[in-house]
């Protein structure tokens, strides 16, 4: 049964287009985090909603928003999609913070930007 | 500065044979330490969690290591399968934050 849903698994948009990648968890977690990786790099960190608390990183540019509109789901949304943004967008959920609070991911939305 | 680095950063092996994939970490202070398998196109799965009273935890055909006091790990593959072909990821927290801090990982690709 799959936990972390993410929709559309692929997703091409325009230069500047704004685009929405969605993501869902059955798992009734408190904490969903969105992640960005790049070709052949580690995952980066971009923001995470503690139950409602929305938690931005530091480097995290404008261009990326966030919407939690119930625990169930979490929406990223990329107001002016620059090549750059191309990449794959992981979302992920953990019962808590901290501690060995397990983070389970879904299978990625693929993005690329024309 | 907290980072994590592994080794090697791909590998190729023919199936059956094992192998040993490495991680050295300065994060400080240590909280756990998360090996994670990523098949292409797929968003990570968590293989083994070890702390810092933790040096060995295995999983099935994965047996993961941890010396704290050099701040190494290792992840090593028994017996492997095609199916094991992916990426490896090290996952490091630091103790009383929730972010965690990823490796490169290890690009494994099995051959029959």
């Amino acid at each position: 049964d799959a936990m972390v849903i993410q929709n559309p698994r692929y997703q091409v948009t325009q230069f500047g287009k704004p685009v929405t990648l969605s993501c869902s968890q059955t798992l009734n977690h408190n904490v969903m985090y969105w992640y960005q990786q790049k070709s052949s790099q580690a995952p980066k960190l971009l923001f995470h909603y503690y139950d409602k608390d929305f938690n931005n990183e530091a480097d995290t540019p404008d261009n990326f928003q966030s919407r939690r509109p119930n625990t169930s789901f979490c929406f990223l949304d990329i107001r002016s999609p620059g090549l750059g943004d191309a990449a794959m967008y992981l979302c992920a959920t953990s019962r808590d913070r901290g501690g060995e609070e397990t983070q389970y991911f879904g299978p990625g939305t693929r993005l690329l930007v024309l | 500065k907290n980072q994590v680095e592994q080794s090697p950063q791909s590998l190729i092996i023919l199936e059956g044979k094992n192998c040993t994939l490495q991680c050295n970490y300065t994060v400080s202070p240590f909280s756990n330490l998360r090996w994670y398998k990523q098949d292409t196109g797929r968003g990570p799965v968590s293989l083994t969690i070890m702390t810092f009273s933790e040096n060995t935890k295995s999983n099935g055909r994965y047996t993961a290591t941890l010396d704290a006091d050099t701040k190494q790990s290792s992840l090593h593959i028994t017996a492997s399968q095609l199916s094991d072909s992916a990426s490896y990821i090290c996952v490091v927290r630091a103790y009383n934050t929730d972010k965690l801090i990823f490796g490169t990982g290890t690009r494994l690709q099995v051959f029959p």
